[in-house]
């Protein structure tokens, strides 16, 4: 019973290189979404999607690529990452039920140098 | 847009005394569900507690109880008989009932809850 899986857990990047991290959930959800966590902000949407082959912006997309082929995926990518981008990244994921709670995974932390 | 705010960036309790933490929230919506999310030095986000705004009755979950005030856009938290295992950074949140609000959730800045033996 994995629930919501993130890789890797932590990753450090210089300017510019690009990265890929990847969501896994066993849940057979619908929903799921890409959240950045920083320091007095709270959780912010990046990216989202509500079907295999859907995505859409969230509140801060900018710098941010999202792909989901296949249901049970998510993948966020960075073309070319900046220091602003060093953050903890979430990806969550839920049922089409209006009460359903996120599911979460447990992060990765990210630091650009 | 719905907005979510947490005005207490730090808050402390005795173990088993009683802590209130606050949230408010702003939306022209009349139903919406709202959440208050735990997260631990693990990093893990735990749903603790959620309430529909339809229901006029606060939820309840063993020591953790909220008082939602609809009327004045209030969501507190609060946790009775405070534990060690309580310390963490506790999340409100806010999510849309309409069709195309998919399920997002609005965040607080969050709180950070610290547990004195």
């Amino acid at each position: 019973n994995a629930g919501v899986t993130q890789t890797p857990k932590f990753r450090v990047l210089k300017t510019g290189q690009s990265m890929t991290l990847l969501c896994a959930q066993d849940m057979n959800h619908e929903y799921m979404y890409w959240y950045r966590q920083d320091p007095g902000m709270g959780l912010r949407l990046i990216h989202y999607s509500v079907g295999e082959g859907t995505t859409a912006k969230g509140e801060v997309p900018d710098g941010y690529n999202v792909s989901r082929l296949k249901k049970q995926n998510f993948l966020l990518g960075l073309e070319s990452a900046a220091p602003s981008q060093t953050s903890v990244y979430f990806c969550a994921s839920t049922t089409r039920a209006l009460n359903s709670p996120l599911h979460f995974g447990n992060g990765t932390r990210l630091t650009v140098t | 847009a719905q907005t979510v705010t947490q005005s207490q960036p730090e808050m402390s309790v005795q173990e088993a005394e009683t802590v209130t933490l606050s949230c408010t929230y702003d939306t022209s919506e009349s139903d919406y569900y709202l959440f208050w999310y735990k997260q631990p030095p693990s990093r893990q986000m735990i749903l603790v507690i959620r309430q529909e705004a339809y229901k006029q009755q606060n939820a309840t979950e063993n020591r953790f109880s909220v008082n939602f005030q609809k009327a004045a856009k209030s969501f507190s938290l609060k946790i009775s008989d405070s534990q060690l295992g309580d310390a963490a950074m506790y999340f409100c949140a806010y999510r849309s009932s309409g069709g195309t609000s998919y399920g997002k959730l609005t965040f607080g800045q969050g709180t950070i809850l610290t547990v004195h033996p």
